[in-house]
């Protein structure tokens, strides 16, 4: 069946350091792997797309089949990335997301 | 605005009533999703429709939820004979497979059953 997990609701990391938001899926076949974001009172939007294998706003996430992941990466924090983050799983055309992890990044 | 767009954007129900939720894709998106999310959960996907098909329904939460595109534009979701358990935000979802798999949210509707 298909899963996406993301061991972490909470993250919080201070302004100018790495962040690392884990997401770990199951899928029998070939998916498509995405990171939305959403900021306080605004809608889910897309962040990437692991076809597209472009970093948006730093970010940068690498789909790595072995390990089923795609954790989601920055190397240097900033306090308007504070945020839901929910990845998520495109297969057989239908969307499945994680439980999100909230991130706060502290000035 | 030109995004997806969801209204009532808030509805506060009695318990047994029935409520309609609408849904109007970003034009020209063939492809339309509906999703539940309660707090401190992610979007969980309901059902999806490929123009005025319906492609998947097994994972709408009980016979009392039920979807249409009639049209393949704009989507209803009803909940009949509401219950407490069915208080959450519903969001609906769409993209253009052709372009690519990427689906775009719009802002919510809530529901509150009292």
């Amino acid at each position: 069946a298909q899963r996406v997990t993301q061991p972490e609701k909470l993250l919080s990391v201070f302004k100018g350091a790495p962040v690392e938001l884990k997401c770990n899926y199951s899928y029998s076949g070939s998916p498509e792997l995405f990171w939305y974001v959403q900021y306080s009172r605004q809608r889910l939007q897309l962040l990437l797309r692991h076809i597209s294998r472009e970093s948006i706003k730093g970010f940068t996430a690498d789909l790595n089949k072995g390990e089923t992941s795609f954790h989601l990466k920055k190397p240097f924090a900033q306090e308007e990335d504070s945020a839901m983050y929910y990845c998520a799983l495109s297969g057989r055309g239908q969307f499945y997301f994680g439980t999100g992890t909230s991130l706060t990044v502290i000035p | 605005d030109t995004g997806v767009s969801q209204n009532p954007r808030h509805k506060i129900t009695k318990r047994g009533q029935n409520v309609t939720f609408r849904c109007d894709p970003i034009s020209e998106h063939n492809r339309l999703y509906w999703y539940r999310q309660t707090l401190g959960q992610g979007p969980e996907f309901l059902t999806y429709f490929q123009n005025e098909a319906q492609l998947e329904k097994s994972r709408l939460l009980s016979d009392r939820f039920s979807a249409e595109r009639p049209k393949g534009s704009f989507s209803t979701l009803e909940i009949q004979r509401t219950e407490q358990g069915d208080s959450a935000m519903y969001l609906c979802a769409s993209s253009f497979v052709i372009s690519g798999n990427t689906i775009y949210f719009g802002e919510g509707s809530w529901l509150t059953v009292v």
